[in-house]
């Protein structure tokens, strides 16, 4: 059965720090691995996309790596600011039982001005 | 103006109730999902379809159903033999089961 651990569970830095979030999983016959924003009560915002066969993605302040073999990926933010703060989630999308997204429990980021 | 929307945001239910969460997507998307959210917690699949008049149970699909009877809806019923209810849930869509999720602004449940 997949799991999915993040790791740290809640972060708290200065504005202006270079961050990376950690995400690990169990299995590593993925299809796929998502990473999410989650603002309080608010649904999940997609924010980067990795294919099984890919190392990396990056959208704007934000670089997402994947190494299959060893189980990771990490979320790294560049110059946080405060609008930064809210909760981040990795999901993995199984090989297998239709592609489903398995999530880890999140970190949640503060971003201190 | 396309997207995910979930109706009502907040939902009080007594105990022993049956109560009915929408969920509509005009985005085209084939495959739908229902999600619960607990405090501090990741999100556990309840069901999915991967296309309309199917669909299947995901992790925690007990005292909970489903239909989809249109490409662009997915509702989801909390039955009364579901022990714990009080949770945030989360609807979401892809074109396909492997391609990229999209989400809802969730609806929040209270058993009252």
């Amino acid at each position: 059965k997949q799991e999915v651990t993040q790791i740290p569970a809640a972060l708290s830095v200065p504005e202006g720090e270079n961050l990376v979030l950690n995400c690990s999983f169990t299995d590593s016959a993925i299809y796929n691995l998502q990473w999410f924003r989650q603002d309080p009560g608010k649904g999940l915002t997609s924010l980067l996309l990795i294919q099984s066969s890919q190392r990396e993605q990056t959208s704007g302040r934000l670089n997402a790596s994947l190494d299959k073999s060893s189980g990771r990926s990490t979320l790294y933010i560049a110059a946080s600011q405060p609008g930064d703060s809210a909760t981040y989630l990795c999901a993995v999308r199984r090989s297998n039982a239709g592609n489903m997204l398995t999530f880890g429990g999140g970190t949640r980021l503060m971003v201190k001005p | 103006d396309g997207g995910i929307t979930q109706s009502p945001k907040y939902l009080f239910r007594k105990e022993g109730q049956n109560v009915t969460l929408s969920c509509e997507q005009n985005l085209n998307h084939d495959a739908m999902y229902w999600y619960r959210q607990d405090p501090g917690q990741g999100l556990r699949l309840i069901y999915y379809s991967q296309i309309v008049n199917d669909f299947q149970k995901g992790d925690i699909a007990e005292g909970y159903s489903v239909s989809r009877e249109k490409k662009e809806s997915f509702p989801l019923t909390v039955t009364s033999a579901q022990k714990n209810p009080t949770a945030f849930y989360l609807c979401a869509s892809s074109i396909g089961t492997g391609t990229e999720a999209f989400f809802g602004q969730g609806t929040r449940l209270t058993v009252v």
